[in-house]
């Protein structure tokens, strides 16, 4: 029972480069989202998708870009790293197209961006 | 857009005392308050969720109070364990200006001193 997977955990790249995170659950989630997550900032939405051709940008969307070609996979790209962008990353999915159910974490990608 | 407050950041009880945790939120119109338990390393987890027309909840040594009114809601943990150690989040879920997603406080750090 696999439920939400990211990859990489890890990732160390130099200010410029462009990366892809992935994201992917096996729930046949309508919802998935994604979140950054900074020492004392608790979680911040980047942006978020109700099924698969739609996406919207949450309330810290600016560089990052996401698509959603399928329904189970979500991914967030960097398009040009910049410091700024160190954080954790979380993915999330939740059945329904709302956000107001059980929201399904994966485990993490920790970015440095240097 | 929804603002969240959570407090103490960091809380300390001994073994087997209860803990309680407060959070504020902005927005009236939020109508979902989640709770999360995230251990090191690990993505946030559900623990218990409450919606605005249910004023308590509970399950086993968790339980969770909303006050529509004062618009704060509160997650107390009885009996507490040496497991139970971890960061604990509340958010809320706001919809306002056509995006969809959850408002996290900055968190908790509860500590079980044996």
């Amino acid at each position: 029972n696999a439920g939400v997977t990211q990859t990489p955990k890890f990732q160390v790249l130099k200010t410029g480069q462009s990366m892809t995170l992935q994201c992917a659950q096996d729930m046949n989630h309508e919802y998935m989202s994604w979140y950054r997550q900074d020492p004392g900032m608790g979680l911040r939405l980047i942006h978020y998708s109700v099924g698969a051709g739609i996406t919207d940008q949450g309330e810290v969307p600016n560089g990052y870009n996401v698509s959603r070609s399928t329904t189970e996979d979500f991914p967030l790209r960097l398009l040009s790293a910049a410091p700024s962008q160190t954080s954790v990353y979380f993915c999330a999915s939740s059945s329904g197209t709302l956000s107001n159910q059980p929201q399904h974490f994966g485990d993490g990608t920790r970015l440095s961006i240097l | 857009g929804e603002n969240v407050e959570q407090h103490p950041s960091t809380l300390s009880v001994q073994e087997g005392d209860s803990a309680v945790i407060k959070c504020t939120y902005s927005d009236s119109a939020s109508n979902y308050f989640p709770w999360y338990k995230q251990e090191l390393g690990k993505g946030p987890q559900l623990i218990i969720d409450i919606r605005s027309n249910v004023g308590e909840k509970k399950d086993q040594r968790i339980a969770v109070t909303l006050n529509k009114t004062a618009k704060h809601f509160s997650l107390h943990i009885t009996e507490t364990q040496p497991e139970d150690s971890a960061v604990y989040f509340c958010a809320a879920r706001y919809s306002g200006g056509g995006a969809d997603g959850l408002t996290f406080g900055k968190g908790t750090h509860l500590i079980i001193q044996p």
